[in-house]
């Protein structure tokens, strides 16, 4: 079993729709939760993090975690043909900034105008 | 305020042959890690080094080589190739003393193509 398992899609939604996204995750010890963005032939861009379990919003995106369920979220309201590009979520269990973060293998979106 | 730069964008190399990449921090950041990120799959960790030393390391042979320098930027060297080493090889940049308030800010990647 993969530490961090995600649906790779390819996930296809219309202009204006909300778009949720998942992670599941074996190990426990995880407490920072983040989600990135990446669009082709770019680096990651980091979109969200969370300490631990709970929600947080910015904008039009909301991340949630799930730690008894070992399940993070990412929706996106209002999604528009900009967010189309590959959602990575990452976690880490170190105790000091992110080192050694563990990423998923990502969903890949498109929002159809 | 220059985020991570990496060098080169591309590289085509031949199995057997040696590779450095090379990476310039976010200004303001002091630890430098390396990703592999094969296609169609979430970066993988290499490793971290934070004051010039190695401070962790993923699952990847000794083949698999770094240095930071004074001024904060990094080298990734890879003995060796093998046709798996092709990948999007990724730099990240985090302030250590801010601990859990400083994400990784990535750079934009060296592709390596080993032929």
């Amino acid at each position: 079993q993969k530490e961090v398992e995600q649906d790779p899609g390819p996930l296809s939604v219309p202009e204006g729709a909300i778009v949720s996204l998942n992670c599941t995750y074996s190990n426990s010890a995880f407490q920072y939760f983040m989600w990135y963005r990446q669009y082709s032939r770019k680096g990651p861009e980091l979109l969200m993090y969370t300490y631990s379990s709970g929600n947080k919003e910015d904008g039009r995106f909301t991340a949630q975690v799930d730690k008894s369920s070992k399940y993070i979220s990412l929706f996106i309201r209002d999604s528009q043909p900009s967010d189309s590009a590959t959602y990575l979520c990452a976690m880490s269990d170190q105790g000091t900034s992110y080192d050694k973060v563990i990423f998923g293998p990502g969903t890949s979106l498109s929002v159809i105008p | 305020d220059a985020g991570v730069t990496q060098s080169p964008t591309h590289l085509i190399k031949t199995r057997g042959q040696q590779v450095t990449l090379r990476c310039s921090p976010k200004s303001g950041h002091d630890t430098v890690s390396w990703y592999q990120q094969a296609l169609g799959q979430g970066p993988q960790f290499i490793f971290q080094y934070y004051e010039e030393e190695e401070r962790q390391r993923g699952n990847f042979p000794d083949r698999f080589s770094g240095h930071q320098f004074p001024n904060y930027s990094s080298e990734l060297n890879v003995n060796a190739l093998l046709l798996g080493d092709s990948a999007l090889y990724l730099c990240a940049s985090s302030l250590k003393a801010a601990q859990g308030n400083s994400p990784l800010h990535f750079g934009n990647g060296t592709r390596l193509t080993v032929t």
